[in-house]
């Protein structure tokens, strides 16, 4: 049951746009748009900001965006603030179970 | 607010059990075909679906490599969540999550957390 595939970190300066990766295959991200993402901060629980592929929570600033192709999610942070640095991580239905991304550290540089 | 409130820490040696619970306030917790999910975090680590357990029918599914160590369950009198880890070793040490879940993968509301230490 292999975790879905993420970069371990990424960067970029406030303002900017980052995008995430998330890589699973066609028994996961591939065969559904069960596909949700999820802040957190150093020492605090998950917060989810993605649910659906493209779904933003109430309360989510618009500067979130999700998207999928394939066997690939991806999510994008437009605007990057210095709040956003934190770890995110995929996750994806796959089929009676669900399985979630290694996480990538989001760094604001 | 809808709030999920964890039970302590807890230290255990190697080979015991725990049970964590997790108490729920805000909303309502029969809603049709909710349930919810815990998952785990090693220190350091990513983390880790463990498996579901739904309110209303009291169906559950746990990951496979928890499966027979493992027990979720809820209690509608106290609208409360609770997940039991039996046969404890070493690399179950983590920090233990309950998440609200109205299905599609999607963890809307997550609890504080349980810091659960296997040591002997």
């Amino acid at each position: 049951q292999s975790a879905l595939t993420q970069p371990p970190s990424a960067s970029g300066s406030p303002g900017q746009s980052v995008t995430i990766s998330c890589t699973g295959t066609s028994s996961d991200i591939g065969a559904y748009n069960y596909v949700s993402w999820y802040q957190q901060h150093p020492g605090k629980a998950p917060k989810l900001i993605i649910s659906e592929v493209s779904k933003r929570p109430s309360g989510v600033p618009d500067r979130f965006s999700g998207s999928k192709s394939g066997n690939t999610a991806s999510l994008t942070i437009s605007g990057l603030q210095a709040e956003d640095e934190a770890d995110y991580y995929c996750c994806s239905f796959a089929g009676s179970r669900n399985v979630f991304g290694g996480g990538t550290k989001l760094t604001v540089l | 607010q809808v709030q999920l409130v964890q039970s302590g820490p807890e230290v255990t040696e190697p080979g015991a059990s725990v049970r964590v619970s997790c108490w729920t306030s805000g909303y309502t917790f029969t809603t049709a075909g909710y349930g919810f999910s815990w998952v785990r975090q090693a220190p350091g680590q990513g983390l880790e679906w463990m498996g579901w357990t739904r309110v209303d029918n009291g169906n559950t599914i746990y990951a496979q490599k928890f499966q027979g160590r493992v027990t979720m369950t809820t209690d509608i009198s106290t609208s409360t969540a609770y997940m039991e880890l039996r046969r404890l070793r070493s690399d179950d040490t983590a920090v233990y999550y309950c998440a609200r879940d109205p299905g599609a993968s999607v963890f809307d509301i997550w609890g504080q957390g349980t810091m659960v230490t296997v040591s002997s």
